[in-house]
């Protein structure tokens, strides 16, 4: 079975340190990851996704992402960190099949302090 | 991407009652998901809306606490029966198209039950 663990419930840091959000992914077929953040009282949107192809991938806002087969991870980085970067952020992973069902780790709240 | 709206946006509702949610696409897609958000915590995927046909519920959840209705490619909704404060949660679509496996979130409706 899939899992998804997210390392820290919350992480604070300052404004213009690194972001770094971890989440280690169980998988027995090749999945498909994503990063997903939260706005408060809002919906998902997607950060950026791994499907197999490049294993640092970029999304929006100046985020990456490294897919790390060998320590089965998919942490999230920011090299600076800003006031309107802080929400909820989640990893999900997701078969490489046509169900396309994501599971979801249990999120971080990222804190950014002035 | 898609845009995906839901309505009601948020609710109060009396123990005992059933809410009717609506998720609107504004295109058609595949795959369409609701999910359960409880205060605080991860999304869990509530059941896969099929087009056409019932809807397949994960584990743990049942189709007389929780029946949903896609009949066309871009619209379903999500009913929650005979509602405890137990049921106070947000809960959210999304939506997936074959060529990808991103899902697109819609913005929630957040359920109070008193």
């Amino acid at each position: 079975a899939q899992s998804v663990t997210q390392l820290g419930s919350h992480v604070s840091v300052s404004e213009g340190a690194l972001v770094l959000l971890r989440c280690n992914y169980s998988s027995s077929v090749p999945p498909y990851l994503f990063w997903y953040v939260q706005y408060p009282n809002q919906g998902l949107q997607l950060l950026l996704k791994y499907t197999s192809a490049a294993t640092l991938v970029k999304g929006i806002n100046g985020f990456e992402a490294e897919f790390k087969k060998s320590e089965t991870s998919f942490h999230l980085t920011k090299p600076s960190a800003h006031m309107s970067d802080a929400a909820e952020y989640f990893c999900a992973v997701s078969r490489m099949d046509s169900s396309y069902k994501l599971i979801f780790g249990s999120g971080t709240r990222l804190l950014v302090r002035p | 991407s898609a845009v995906i709206s839901q309505k009601p946006s948020r609710d109060i509702c009396q123990r005992g009652t059933s809410l009717t949610i609506q998720c609107q696409v504004d295109s058609q897609v595949t795959m369409m998901f609701w999910y359960r958000q409880q205060p605080g915590q991860s999304l869990t995927l509530i059941a896969t809306a099929n087009q056409g046909s019932e809807a397949t519920y994960e584990s743990g959840f049942v189709i007389d606490k929780f029946p949903i209705s896609r009949p066309n490619l871009t619209f379903s909704t999500l009913t929650v029966s005979n509602m405890s404060p137990e049921d106070s949660s947000i809960y959210l679509c999304s939506v997936a198209r074959d060529r990808d496996h991103e899902q697109y979130f819609g913005p929630g409706t957040r359920l109070t039950v008193t």
